[in-house]
Parts: structure tokens; sequence; C-alpha cells
């Protein structure tokens, strides 16, 4: 069975401070696939990141980052100098490479505030 | 590209109603999933259609839920009858087979029941 846990229900922190969010993954697989997504106040989920179970390269995109530790079946997102945009919900989610079609096993997101 | 169409965007209906929501998935997508999210349960995928086939419904509540994809580019999800804790929002979401880059997520249609 596929699961992810995101302990964090809820992060506040002020405008220019980094953020760390956490995913905890289970799943008996080798390979598969890891994803971010946003969900902003507007509803909508909007794609962040995907990543591969046999690439533990860390990735960067401008002020978001990921580091995937397969040891540890962790793959945590960090928001350097975060802006009030980036207020939202953030879910980590798992895929399954052979098997379980395309069906996405989601955490139960954080709410991250970023205040003034 | 439109992306994942869905409609209506909310709905407001009583109790014992029946309540039908759409989704047009983006063309040339053939996977297409049904997710719902409320504050207590989180996201969860209620079916998921491959190339119009349900492959797994064992999310869908009970049988007031059904869901159909006559056509590579329509889904329905019905609820009959409609019932308070049906309030929620639900997604529509598509995606290509062997797609890495996850679903494409429609609005969503955020349904009250009263």
């Amino acid at each position: 069975a596929q699961k992810v846990t995101q302990a964090q229900t809820e992060i506040s922190v002020v405008e220019k401070e980094d953020v760390t969010l956490d995913c905890v993954y289970e799943t008996r697989d080798t390979t598969y696939y890891l994803f971010w997504y946003k969900q902003p106040p507007s509803g909508e989920l909007v794609f962040l990141i995907r990543r591969n179970s046999f690439d533990e390269q860390n990735e960067i995109s401008g002020r978001y980052s990921w580091n995937f530790q397969k040891s540890t079946s962790s793959f945590n997102f960090t928001i350097t100098a975060s802006q009030v945009v980036d207020s939202a919900v953030y879910f980590c989610a798992l895929r399954r490479v052979t098997g379980g079609g395309n069906k996405l096993t989601f955490g139960t997101g954080t709410q991250l505030k970023v205040e003034l | 590209d439109a992306g994942v169409i869905q409609s209506p965007r909310h709905e407001v209906t009583e109790m014992g109603q029946e309540v039908t929501l759409r989704c047009k998935p983006i063309s040339g997508h053939n996977s297409l999933f049904w997710y719902r999210q409320t504050m207590m349960r989180g996201l969860e995928l209620l079916i998921y259609f491959n190339n119009n086939v349900p492959i797994d419904d064992s999310g869908m509540p009970e049988d007031r839920f059904s869901a159909k994809m006559p056509n590579a580019s329509f889904s329905t999800l019905k609820i009959q009858p409609s019932e308070p804790r049906d309030s929620a929002v639900y997604f529509c979401a598509s995606s290509r087979d062997r797609d890495d880059y996850g679903y494409t997520f429609g609005s969503g249609t955020r349904l009250t029941v009263v």
C-alpha cells in the first residue's frame, strides 16, 4: 500500500524567512514518482514538481528546492525567502511506476501562511 | 490548450436532489480521475478511467455515487440522492498514460448540499 505523510498541518512564517515542508512516504515499490502540488486560496491544484525514485539529485527552481532522500523515504520542499504569494496548501503525492495506473496518493497537505 | 474544464463551478442543492458534475479532459489525455476534497478526509480518489473504461472505483463512497465516461472528451459524476455529507469540492483531472508530470486538475466544483 502507498502512503504519504505530511506531519505539519500548518506553518506560519514571516515574509523572507525560509521554510521547509516535510513529506514522508511509504511504498513497497522500488521505482515510483513523487510530486508536489500547490493549492492557493483560489482552490485550483497546481503541479510544481515530479521526481523519479531513481534520480536522487536535488532540484532547485528559483526560490523552490526539493530534497529527495530515498534512504529516509522523504521528499522535502524548501521555499527560500518566502513571499506572501506563497501562502497556500501544499500537497505531496506518490505514484507507482507500474501497476495502479496513474493513480496519485496524496498526503493531507500543509497549510503555509506567509505574513508581512 | 484549455485545460481540464469542470462545470458547474459552484452548486447548491437541497438534500435528496440529484446532482451531476461534468468534466471535459484535455484532448489527447486518456486517463481521467475524479477526486473529492474535504477538510476531514483531504483529497480522496473516487474513481478513475483509462480509455473511457472505469479501472478503479473503490473510492466511490456508496451506491448514491455513479460516474460515466461515454467518450474521450466527457465525463460525469452523479450523486442521487444527495446528502449534506456530500458537500465538498470535487476535482476532475486528466493525464496521458505514462505521463511523468502527474495530472492536470480542473478548477473544481464546490458542492453544497443543504
